[in-house]
């Protein structure tokens, strides 16, 4: 069965600093990776999927598939970057397409 | 993006009462919905999958008879609690998608039961 984990319940960094929130999978077959975000009182909404290969709002993540790793990466970390994030795979084997989170990480940029 | 929208955004019911949960596409066909619910400070749980006129498709451990699931049509599901009971109160979610395209998700639905 396919898992999404994200390690860290909480991060908290400085604005400025390089942020890394880690996520690991389990999948069979070949993994259809992505990021949520969850600002404050606001509803989950996509940040990036790894086969677009693009930067959204200056986070990167890319598909590692030899550590099974799927980490999302930001150089300088900003105060409005302060959310909760998910990190999800997308499950498209035979008919049973669906959409499993991870825990989430809780990012606090300080100023 | 897409709009999806979910109603209430909050009820508040009885103890043995039935809630039904609206999750509609303002703007698109939904030809797939799915229902998470979340706990506090816990991730998102897939309850079910529903495809527009055919059954939902129950995760493990979701009980169907519960948690009733209906997607009548392209632009409408809803979920319907039944003889709600406070360990039922919870932030139920849904989300949608239009064919093989990008899922986008309701603002949520809390869930309090006396």
């Amino acid at each position: 069965a396919q898992r999404v984990t994200q390690p860290e319940k909480l991060l908290s960094v400085f604005k400025g600093a390089p942020v890394e929130l880690k996520c690991n999978y389990s999948y069979s077959g070949s993994p259809e990776l992505f990021w949520y975000v969850q600002y404050s009182r606001q509803r989950l909404q996509l940040l990036l999927r790894h086969i677009s290969r693009e930067s959204i709002k200056g986070f990167t993540a890319d598909l590692n598939k030899g550590e099974t790793s799927f980490h999302l990466k930001k150089p300088f970390a900003q105060e409005e970057d302060s959310a909760m994030y998910y990190c999800a795979l997308w499950n498209s084997g035979g008919s049973n397409y669906k959409l499993t989170f991870g825990k989430g990480t809780l990012l606090t940029v300080n100023p | 993006g897409a709009v999806v929208s979910q109603h209430p955004s909050w009820v508040i019911c009885k103890s043995g009462t039935s809630v039904k949960i609206e999750c509609r596409s303002l703007d698109f066909q939904a030809t797939t919905m799915f229902w998470y619910r979340q706990f506090p400070k816990q991730s998102l749980m897939l309850m079910a999958t529903s495809n527009e006129g055919s059954k939902a498709t129950y995760e493990q451990g979701v009980e169907k008879d519960k948690f009733l699931i209906n997607h009548a049509s392209l632009t409408l599901s809803t979920l319907t609690v039944t003889s709600a009971h406070p360990e039922d109160s919870s932030f139920y979610i849904c989300s949608a998608r239009q064919g093989a395209g990008e899922l986008f998700f309701g603002e949520g639905s809390r869930l309090t039961v006396l």
